[in-house]
C-alpha cells in the first residue's frame, strides 16, 4: 500500500490566490513526522514545512500551513497568496520514528503546481 | 551557511561505464542520505550514514552500487558497469540528528543519463 498518496497530478491557481494540495498518509506508528518540500525544474528539493503528529497546532511558515487532520491521516499544505515563482513540483513527505525506519524520508509522487499569471 | 552541494550536476555516460558522483554536506550535520529520483516519481531512499557509518544500505538497488563516507564528511555514491534504467535523479541530502522534528535538507542533484 502506498504511505504517502498525492491524487492531484498537477494544479492551477491564479497568482495572488490561495491553493490546497492534498496529502494523505498511512501509518500504525504513534509517532510520525509530515515534511512538504518543493522542487522547481532545477531539481533541488527545498524544505518547506514540517508537522509532528503529536503537535497540536497546524504548522505554518510564512505563506505555507499545514492543514493536519489526524484522524483523517491527511497533512494538505496551502499556500497562500500564490506566486508565479511557486510553479513548482510540490511533495508530501512521511517519516515513521519506530520499526528501525526513523531516518529515511518516505515521498510520494507529487503534485506539478503551475501559478498563472 | 552553505547548503548541500553536489557534483558533477549532470553526466552522461554508456552503458557499462561505471560512475562516482559526490556529496558535500551542511558542514555540522552528522547525517547524509541518499536518494534516487526517476521521471514523474518522488525520490527513493537508497542509503544513508550516520557520521562515517552507514547504518542502513539494503535499499541500494543492486550490488552495483556502493557508497562510502571515510571521514564522516562528504561521500560518494559509485554505480558500477551502468545500465540505461540506472539513469535517473542522484539526490543527496543531510541532516542533525534532533530526535522526530529533524529534517533532511538536500542538494540540487546528480541528474545521470546512461546511453
Amino acid at each position: 500500500a502506498q504511505k504517502i498518496t498525492q491524487t492531484q497530478p498537477g494544479m492551477f491557481v491564479q497568482e495572488k490566490e490561495a491553493v490546497t494540495l492534498d496529502c494523505t498518509y498511512d501509518t500504525s506508528d504513534p509517532s510520525y513526522g509530515l515534511f512538504w518540500y518543493k522542487q522547481p525544474s532545477s531539481g533541488e528539493m527545498i524544505f518547506l514545512i514540517y508537522q509532528g503528529s503529536y503537535d497540536q497546532q497546524n504548522a505554518t511558515e510564512g505563506r505555507y500551513s499545514l492543514n493536519f487532520q489526524k484522524a483523517r491521516k491527511s497533512a494538505n499544505l496551502v499556500i497562500s497568496a500564490s506566486q508565479l515563482g511557486d510553479s513548482a513540483m510540490y511533495f508530501c513527505a512521511m517519516r515513521e520514528a519506530g520499526g528501525g525506519s526513523n531516518y529515511k524520508l518516505t515521498f510520494g509522487k507529487g503534485t506539478l503546481l503551475t501559478v498563472n499569471p | 551557511d552553505t547548503g548541500v552541494s553536489q557534483d558533477p550536476r549532470h553526466k552522461i555516460t554508456k552503458r557499462g561505464q561505471n560512475v562516482t558522483f559526490r556529496c558535500d554536506p551542511i558542514s555540522e550535520h552528522n547525517r547524509l542520505y541518499w536518494y534516487r529520483q526517476t521521471l514523474g516519481q518522488g525520490p527513493e531512499f537508497l542509503t544513508y550514514f550516520q557520521n562515517e557509518a552507514q547504518l542502513e544500505k539494503s535499499r541500494l538497488l543492486s550490488d552495483r552500487f556502493s557508497a562510502e563516507r571515510p571521514k564522516g564528511s562528504f561521500s560518494t555514491l559509485e554505480i558500477q558497469r551502468t545500465e540505461q534504467g540506472d539513469s535517473a535523479m542522484y539526490l543527496c541530502a543531510s541532516s542533525r540528528l534532533a530526535g522526530s522534528s529533524e529534517t533532511q535538507y538536500f542538494g540540487p542533484g546528480t541528474r545521470l543519463l546512461v546511453l
